[in-house]
Formats: structure tokens, sequence, C-alpha cells
């Protein structure tokens, strides 16, 4: 079965510019979550969907960084205008309901210069 | 609020034991493990629900007192390939529905030869 997709996997790109992650999870899984990992603040939750419905967004920065979920089969993280504090690796997870396993992505290593 | 971990590192030969504990401010309903190697994407290791039970698998269990609101991993007779950086995930009852996590800042473990 193949894992949560995320693609980049590294994006070098200019403050100002808007930046684009995407993620696919694993099919059956109906919960997904957006983490940003840096050494200084660790592993820290983004946003969530269940069913495709966002359930919390507290997480999210600013606005200037928004996410989606068309469909149960993929996902999209924006940020605009990206700023240097915005470099992180952006991990996405799913998860069966109910506080199931979370399975992560590979991550997307983003630099803002 | 993040669960606390401790130590925040520890250092270990082949075959010697450590133990990794999460404390936590609020009211536990689940509490996740997850090991995260360099470069990597955080792994899933096992899960416990309220009840103060105690897992494990090969080497590697964890139990889960309500009362104290708090976890601890137990790796015994420690292998190279336990080196990583360890993560509690708890879940509180508000939002274990949707299976929410909040991760601690992490314990790094290195085990030498």
């Amino acid at each position: 079965d193949a894992g949560v997709i995320q693609s980049p996997r590294h994006e070098v790109t200019e403050m100002g510019q808007e930046v684009t992650l995407r993620c696919k999870p694993i099919s059956g899984h109906n919960s997904l979550f957006w983490y940003r990992q840096t050494m200084m603040r660790g592993l820290e939750l983004l946003i969530y969907f269940n069913n495709n419905v966002p359930i919390d967004d507290s997480g999210m920065p600013e606005d200037r960084f928004s996410a989606k979920m068309p469909n149960a089969s993929f996902s999209t993280l924006k940020i605009q205008p990206s700023e240097p504090r915005d470099s992180a690796v952006y991990f996405c997870a799913s998860s069966l309901p109910g506080g199931q396993p979370q399975h992560f992505g590979d991550g997307t290593r983003l630099s803002i210069l | 609020q993040q669960p606390v971990q401790s130590p925040q590192a520890v250092i270990l030969r082949e075959g010697e034991d450590a133990v990794i504990n999460c404390s936590s401010s609020k009211a536990l309903y689940s509490v996740h493990w997850y090991r995260q190697k360099h470069g990597e994407a955080p792994v899933f290791l096992m899960i416990l629900l309220k009840g103060g039970e105690q897992k494990g698998h090969d080497k590697i269990s964890a139990s889960f007192n309500e009362k104290k609101q708090q976890s601890s991993l137990y790796l015994t007779a420690s292998q190279l390939s336990y080196s990583g950086t360890y993560f509690c995930g708890t879940g509180n009852a508000g939002g274990t529905s949707y299976g929410k996590l909040t991760f601690g800042q992490g314990t790094i473990l290195t085990v030498h030869p």
C-alpha cells in the first residue's frame, strides 16, 4: 500500500513568492493533518480535516497560510506571500477515524530566502 | 498545552535500558509514541488509551498512568537502531474523535556501540 505522498520534497524560493505544498493521504483514511517542524518550536499542528472538512485551524500562524481539501485524496497548504521565518519541514499525516495511528509523509523541506 | 518530555536527551551504550517520560497538564484520553530518525518522518510506535494499560512489542514498551496524566516509554537492551528522537503525542477528550494530537518537544536518544 502506498503511504502518504507529499510533494515537492524540497522547495527553495524567494521571499514574497507563493508556495503550494501538496499531500495525498492513504486511501480510506478520513483524517488529515498538516504539521510544521522546526528546531525552535518542534512539531506543531497547523490544521486538520475530517472527511474533507477543516475541523481546527487554530494552529495556522497567520492569514498568509491557507489549506484546502477539495476531495478525499488531495490536500494543499498554501503560503502567500512567503517569508524567511516560514522555512521549516512541513509534514502531512493521515489516519483512520477515532484517534488511530497517524501515518506521516516524507515531508517538504521549505527554504524561503 | 504541549506535553513535557523528560529527559531532553539520553546517551546509551548498546544493551543498556532507558525510560522516557511524557507528562501533561490536561486530562488525557490517549498517548501516542513516535520515533523520528534524522531527516526522516516520524514513525508510529504504539498507542495507549486511558485505563492505565501497558503495551509493548519487542523490547519497547510503554505505560499510561491516567491519574498522574503521564506516560512512560521503556527501551530495554537498546540497539543501535533505537537511535532517534522520540515524541509523545497526547490526545485529550475533546479532540479525540478526530485524532488530534499535541506533540511533546522530543527526547533525543543516542545509542553507541
